[in-house]
């Protein structure tokens, strides 16, 4: 298994501007995690989806940022217009996550290095 | 908010010390995890612990599980530069893995 795949690496846009980043699970993970990593904050979750549906966006900063999962193998993180302060590095996470049988450990993919000047 | 305190922040040490490290929480979880990061990747898995009172052992580290499933400790026997990287606990809850900021590791040869 590749493991979870990331695009791109690094993004570097002008503020106002729409950003698009990618992610591809592991085949068989039922959950799909958005995290914002920063300096000051650490990794912050954004987004949860079980399934394919969105169950927790209570971390997604603001009307600014989307997000979509149309299928089981892909998922986008949209910002748009981006901001400076949207400069951090964003992981995407996969794990399997069952009732009455926990949670298993995420597997996160490289991330996208993020620049918005 | 469950929230997730980790010490010491940085931590530089020789080749061949002992080192511990902590993540402290107020919160109660349903199970602790730990994953190194090292620059320009992903955190990976290294262990999970589920059970109050429980030590997991992963050659040179040893991990444990407080009591009360509110704290942990990570111990590194004899650290190696290959050792060197941020180290993040994580505590379980439900279906969220809710961070610590880390202990940034760096082992001098």
């Amino acid at each position: 298994d590749a493991g979870v795949i990331q695009s791109p690496r690094h993004e570097v846009t002008e503020m106002g501007q729409e950003v698009t980043l990618r992610c591809k699970p592991i085949s068989g993970h039922n959950s799909l995690f958005w995290y914002r990593q920063t300096m000051m904050r650490g990794l912050e979750l954004l987004i949860y989806f079980n399934n394919n549906v969105p169950i927790d966006d209570s971390g997604m900063p603001e009307d600014r940022f989307s997000a979509k999962m149309p299928n089981a193998s892909f998922s986008t993180l949209k910002i748009q217009p981006s901001e400076p302060r949207d400069s951090a590095v964003y992981f995407c996470a996969s794990s399997f996550f069952g009732q009455g049988r926990g949670l298993y450990g995420y597997t996160f993919g490289s991330g996208t290095r993020l620049t918005v000047v | 908010t469950q929230l997730l305190e980790q010490s010491p922040q940085f931590l530089s040490i020789q080749e061949g010390e002992n080192l511990t490290v902590y993540c402290n929480s107020s919160s109660v979880f349903s199970s602790l995890q730990w994953y190194r990061q090292e620059p320009g990747e992903g955190p990976v898995l290294l262990v999970t612990v589920v059970t109050g009172g429980e030590v997991k052992k992963l050659k040179r580290l040893t991990f444990q599980f407080g009591d009360a499933r509110k704290d942990s400790s990570l111990h590194i026997t004899a650290a190696q530069p290959g050792d060197t990287g941020l180290y993040l606990c994580a505590g379980g809850s439900n279906y969220k893995l809710t961070f610590g900021k880390g202990t940034l590791l760096t082992v001098n040869p």
